[in-house]
């Protein structure tokens, strides 16, 4: 089956760092991704959808200058968090669907620690 | 904006046991999907349910889904401790040019002791 790959599976910074997570899908080509985040013990909230070529669309409330999103190729789209913060510690997954099919593929997920 | 409501939101039983999670919305999906998500790791598929009244079953799982396609529930015959994980229900909406995204109910985590 598909996979998505993402990198780096965990990362500490310090804060007012910045910091990049990237997502490859490895044998499909994704025109669209989708970054969500994930506190402990709760659900997946759906961040921003990264688009192949154009802007990246956020969800209510997500701040789009501190997530930054690039699609720059078919198979990679990277989230940066910009100056981060200790509140921005979370798990970051991304996912790509799988094309004509309602079901997506996720990556591996980020644990970003900011302390 | 959560649509899916799921319960119960923790489940801590005896291996043997037998359990239902059930997976509730006000809207209508073009199909509702269920994943099992492991400690540090991203979600994985269990099972799409596209059908109402559709019944899966996945070897000691059985997925169904609800006639008018608003809610689902999950049963697990004979829990083990390997069925152990966050298992969180998805329901699959048009989003622009963009196909499918998910909304993700609250998930349940399951712990199965042996």
């Amino acid at each position: 089956g598909a996979v998505v790959s993402q990198h780096p599976s965990r990362v500490i910074c310090k804060s007012g760092t910045s910091v990049k997570i990237e997502c490859r899908s490895l044998d499909f080509q994704a025109t669209t991704m989708f970054w969500y985040r994930q506190f402990p013990k709760q659900s997946l909230m759906l961040m921003a959808t990264s688009n192949e070529g154009s802007k990246a669309t956020y969800e209510q409330g997500v701040e789009k200058d501190k997530f930054l999103i690039n699609h720059a190729s078919l198979t990679l789209s990277t989230l940066t968090v910009t100056s981060a913060h200790p509140e921005d510690s979370s798990f970051y997954i991304c996912s790509a669907p799988d094309r004509g099919r309602t079901e997506a593929f996720f990556g591996q997920g980020t644990r970003l620690t900011v302390v | 904006t959560q649509l899916l409501e799921q319960s119960p939101q923790f489940l801590s039983i005896q291996e043997g046991e037998n359990l239902t999670v059930y997976c509730n919305s006000s809207s209508v999906f073009s199909s509702l999907q269920w994943y099992r998500q492991e400690p540090g790791e991203g979600p994985v598929l269990l099972v799409t349910v596209v059908t109402g009244g559709e019944v899966k079953k996945l070897k000691r799982l059985t997925f169904q889904f609800g006639d008018a396609r608003k809610d689902s529930s999950l049963h697990i015959t004979a829990a083990q401790p390997g069925d152990t994980g966050l298992y969180l229900c998805a329901g699959a909406r048009v989003h622009s040019n963009s196909g499918y995204a998910l909304n993700f109910g609250k998930g349940t985590s399951l712990l199965v002791t042996p």
